[in-house]
């Protein structure tokens, strides 16, 4: 059974339109994340939430929202959607500690057109 | 900060034959190293991680990595590839970043399996 879920597996939005994934988990985890990761890319860290608190990658784009409503539900807001980002976007979790395996979703594939 | 690199963009081998994918990781501290594969249109499945002790690691599926601390190095290793492990690896490392613990992953080595 799948424990990272992340909905909906491909989503197409238009240019500015706002667009919301969302990434539901069963493994009550502490630490929810989100990755970018662009065609023949590594993935690159957005934000993650340990619990409530909300951290913020340095080079995120202000572009890109977080929230966490609770501790199974994540979603990630494009405010407005560029022609750039048009990627896949991995969620994962972790229980807490850095020693812990991440777990993540099978991600979800945006277009831009 | 952290930093993780991977040589290799593609490689190429044949079904039996062994494996080698090379990482060479930065980081001030000792680090914990992983190992991640992806399929197409997949997420990452963890293979194997290091922490401490043993620096030679199993990891599922028969990959096994090891740890060299002189060559800042965390290379994994197959002893007879199956074509189903033609996926993309990722070795990544976690550090301690702006935020507290971050994974801080490699470019990537796709690796293509010949009949």
């Amino acid at each position: 059974d799948a424990m990272v879920i992340q909905n909906p597996r491909y989503q197409v939005t238009q240019f500015g339109k706002p667009v919301t994934l969302s990434c539901s988990q069963t493994l009550n985890h502490n630490v929810m994340y989100w990755y970018q990761q662009k065609s023949s890319q590594a993935p690159k860290l957005l934000f993650h939430y340990y619990d409530k608190d909300f951290n913020n990658e340095a080079d995120t784009p202000d572009n890109f929202q977080s929230r966490r409503p609770n501790t199974s539900f994540c979603f990630l807001d494009i405010r407005s959607p560029g022609l750039g980002d048009a990627a896949m976007y991995l969620c994962a979790t972790r229980r807490g500690p850095p020693n812990e395996k991440l777990f993540f979703g099978s991600g979800t594939q945006l277009s831009v057109l | 900060a952290q930093s993780v690199t991977q040589p290799d963009i593609h490689i190429t081998v044949s079904e039996g034959a062994s494996l080698e994918l090379r990482c060479n990781y930065s980081y001030g501290a000792t680090p914990y190293l992983f190992w991640y594969v992806q399929s197409p249109g997949q997420g990452l499945q963890l293979l194997l991680k290091y922490f401490s002790g043993d620096t030679l690691v199993q990891g599922i599926k028969g990959f096994e990595a090891e740890f060299k601390r002189s060559q800042s190095s965390f290379n994994l290793r197959k002893p007879s590839v199956h074509w189903s492990d033609a996926a993309e690896y990722f070795c990544a490392v976690e550090g301690y970043g702006n935020a507290g613990n971050m994974l801080t992953f490699g470019g990537g080595t796709r690796l293509m399996v010949k009949p």
